[in-house]
């Protein structure tokens, strides 16, 4: 089992519309945990990061965390075109390390 | 402030040349990782420092990689006798301390092995 797992997309959402990324993760002892958006070509770009069960909003984007059920979402509001990229989901990993575990990501493209 | 730096940013090497991939953290900021990214995949954690001391470097894929941050700043990924499974992306972290867990990427270094 992957520690981290995404659905590779592509998910396609009309602009305006609101676009729901979800992740999850097998490490019952991971305490932080992040969103990440990659253009095509170019590195990664930190988005949000959640530590607490809940949600999180920063502008359009709202990061939702569920500890019990393992997973976490981003949801981003009035989608454009612009948001088209690759959504990574990241992971701490517990047990006398500090590393990341990435997932594969999920394209989204945001249809104009 | 500048962010996190990499070159080159292209590489090409033979197949059995070494490389030097050579990484610039953000100033101050404590902690720096090194990942691996194929083409549609996620990053890969190869290796994690704080200041000089390299904590865990349990995703290093052979003994043909290497890495060091010799004076707790910049950090140089080394890969001998390269092979072409050794293509990839190379992305530079860093984070200002291993308990403020945000880490900033640098743009990456593309290695072509032929």
């Amino acid at each position: 089992q992957k520690e981290v797992e995404q659905n590779s997309g592509p998910l396609s959402v009309p602009e305006g519309a609101i676009a729901s990324l979800n992740c999850t993760y097998s490490d019952r002892g991971s305490q932080s945990f992040f969103w990440y958006r990659q253009y095509s070509g170019k590195s990664p770009e930190l988005i949000m990061s959640i530590y607490s069960n809940g949600d999180k909003e920063d502008g359009r984007f709202t990061a939702q965390l569920n500890k019990a059920s393992q997973y976490v979402s981003l949801l981003i509001r009035d989608s454009q075109p612009s948001d088209s990229a690759t959504y990574l989901c990241a992971v701490n990993v517990v047990s006398g390390t500090y590393k990341y575990i990435f997932g594969t990501g999920t394209r989204l493209k945001v249809l104009a | 402030g500048a962010g996190v730096s990499q070159s080159p940013r292209y590489k090409v090497a033979k197949r059995g040349q070494d490389v030097a991939l050579r990484c610039d953290p953000i100033s101050g900021h404590v902690s720096l990782f090194w990942y691996q990214q194929a083409l549609g995949q996620g990053p890969e954690f190869l290796t994690y420092f704080q200041n000089e001391a390299q904590l865990d470097k349990s995703g290093l894929p052979s003994d043909r990689f290497f890495a060091e941050r010799p004076e707790g700043s910049v950090s140089t990924l080394k890969i001998q006798r390269t092979q072409q499974e050794d293509s990839a992306v190379y992305l530079c972290a860093s984070s200002l301390t291993l308990t403020r867990y945000e880490q900033f990427f640098g743009p990456g270094t593309r290695l072509t092995v032929l």
